[in-house]
């Protein structure tokens, strides 16, 4: 089983704040995904990216894959309440599965 | 936008018994995966299918886990003899080319609760 460790835990911040997410590893990864989950609903797919130091942007959202494919980021500019939810990063390397991280719990308050 | 959609949404079972978890995937997609979540705890891996085969499972999915897809449409989990630790959400998941290639789809899951 391959080991994705996301930090923070948990992050509580103020409206129009950024932050930033982590997702670290010691395996390399063919590939990596970033998803959103609510409360009682599945993870929604935010962003996959495959290329060392690959960096996608969707809106406020700032994606960044390492170098080495080892690690990635999610950097949120201007937080609004409408990005509370639970962050998961996924992984791929070989085999037809993705290893979810441990996730990220943000609340941003009004 | 098409989606993966489970029934039931939620479901109580007592320790023992046998339950089926039931997952419509997208109606292309070619790949199929079960995953679940603990409360509080992180997204497993169960098993993911593909042309009417199991391609892939953890060591979670031991001999109490099956999965069938018995027609063109629906893709289910069974646990044979229900534990208490079996209690989680349950999540299917489809994707049309395999995880490298296309992204994964959700439903919104099954949380079973074992009594």
């Amino acid at each position: 089983t391959q080991l994705l460790e996301q930090s923070p835990q948990f992050l509580s911040i103020q409206e129009g704040e950024n932050l930033t997410v982590y997702c670290n590893s010691s395996s390399v990864f063919s590939s990596l995904q970033w998803y959103r989950q609510e409360p009682g609903e599945g993870p929604v797919l935010l962003v996959t990216v495959v290329t060392g130091g690959e960096v996608k942007k969707l809106k406020r959202l700032t994606f960044q894959f390492g170098d080495a494919r080892k690690d990635s980021s999610l950097h949120i500019t201007a937080a609004q309440p409408g990005d509370t939810g639970l962050y998961l990063c996924a992984g791929s390397n070989t085999g037809n599965q993705f290893y979810f991280g441990t996730g990220t719990s943000l609340t941003v308050i009004p | 936008e098409p989606e993966v959609t489970q029934t039931p949404s939620h479901q109580v079972t007592q320790m023992g018994q046998e339950v089926i978890l039931r997952c419509v995937p997208i109606s292309n997609h070619l790949y199929f995966y079960w995953y679940r979540q603990i409360l509080g705890q992180k997204v497993e891996f169960l098993v993911s299918f593909y042309n009417n085969e199991i391609s892939e499972k953890s060591e979670i999915f031991d001999d109490q886990f099956s999965v069938e897809r018995p027609d063109g449409s629906n893709f289910t989990l069974k646990i044979r003899s229900t534990k208490l630790e079996d209690s989680a959400m349950y999540f299917c998941a489809s994707s049309f080319r395999g995880v490298k290639n296309s992204p994964l789809h959700f439903g919104n899951g099954t949380r079973l609760t074992v009594t």
